[in-house]
């Protein structure tokens, strides 16, 4: 019963790198998004997608990129990380049915040096 | 636009106070609202959904449209209770895109 499973857990990066946050659903869930977490700030939410081909801009979508190839998959790209990126992500999932919760996974805490 | 205001950054409480996260909204519509708690070192994971109108581990959270809040309530605070709580809105068009407050730290004292 993995549920939502995310990659890697932790990760430290250079100013410049690039890296691939990844996310994986079992649930068969159509809708998946990426979140960030800051202090005092809350979930922001950085991109979603509503079924696989289909992705969208959140509030912050700035520096990152998202594909959906696959229903379970919604892997999030840092393509030059900076120091502002530095933060917690959260992966989360849920049916489309209206009123469905999100399913969240471990989060990955990430700092860029 | 829409947003969520949650006013405290902390709440620390005895065990056996009242408690109450406050929890304001706007919307253009009818949202719906809900309650996710974060455990230290866990996912976030719901609490409680105001359609369900449940409680859920003692707390309930009632939606004042007039006054455009949904706060949670629980009667009497337990340790375990100690956690990360986010107020979160969804619109009904929007394919679940959820909006979450900056959250409310309860410690919950022995």
């Amino acid at each position: 019963n993995a549920g939502v499973t995310q990659t890697p857990k932790f990760q430290v990066l250079k100013t410049g790198q690039s890296m691939t946050l990844q996310c994986a659903q079992d649930m068969n869930h159509e809708y998946m998004s990426w979140y960030r977490q800051d202090p005092g700030m809350g979930l922001r939410l950085i991109h979603y997608s509503v079924g696989a081909g289909i992705t969208d801009q959140g509030e912050v979508p700035n520096g990152y990129n998202v594909s959906r190839s696959t229903t379970e998959d919604f892997p999030l790209r840092l393509l030059s990380a900076a120091p502002s990126q530095t933060s917690v992500y959260f992966c989360a999932s849920s049916s489309v049915a209206y009123n469905s919760p999100l399913h969240f996974g471990n989060g990955t805490r990430l700092t860029v040096t | 636009a829409q947003r969520v205001t949650q006013p405290e950054k902390l709440l620390s409480v005895f065990k056996g106070a009242p408690v109450e996260l406050k929890c304001n909204y706007s919307y253009s519509g009818s949202p719906e609202l809900f309650w996710y708690v974060q455990y230290s070192r866990q996912r976030l994971q719901l609490l409680l959904r105001h359609i369900s109108r449940e409680s859920i581990k003692g707390f309930t959270a009632d939606l004042n449209k007039g006054e455009t809040s949904f706060h949670l309530k629980k009667p009497f605070a337990q340790e375990e209770d100690s956690a990360m709580y986010y107020c979160a809105l969804v619109g009904v068009v929007g394919f679940n895109k959820f909006y979450f407050g900056s959250g409310t730290k309860l410690n919950v004292k022995p």
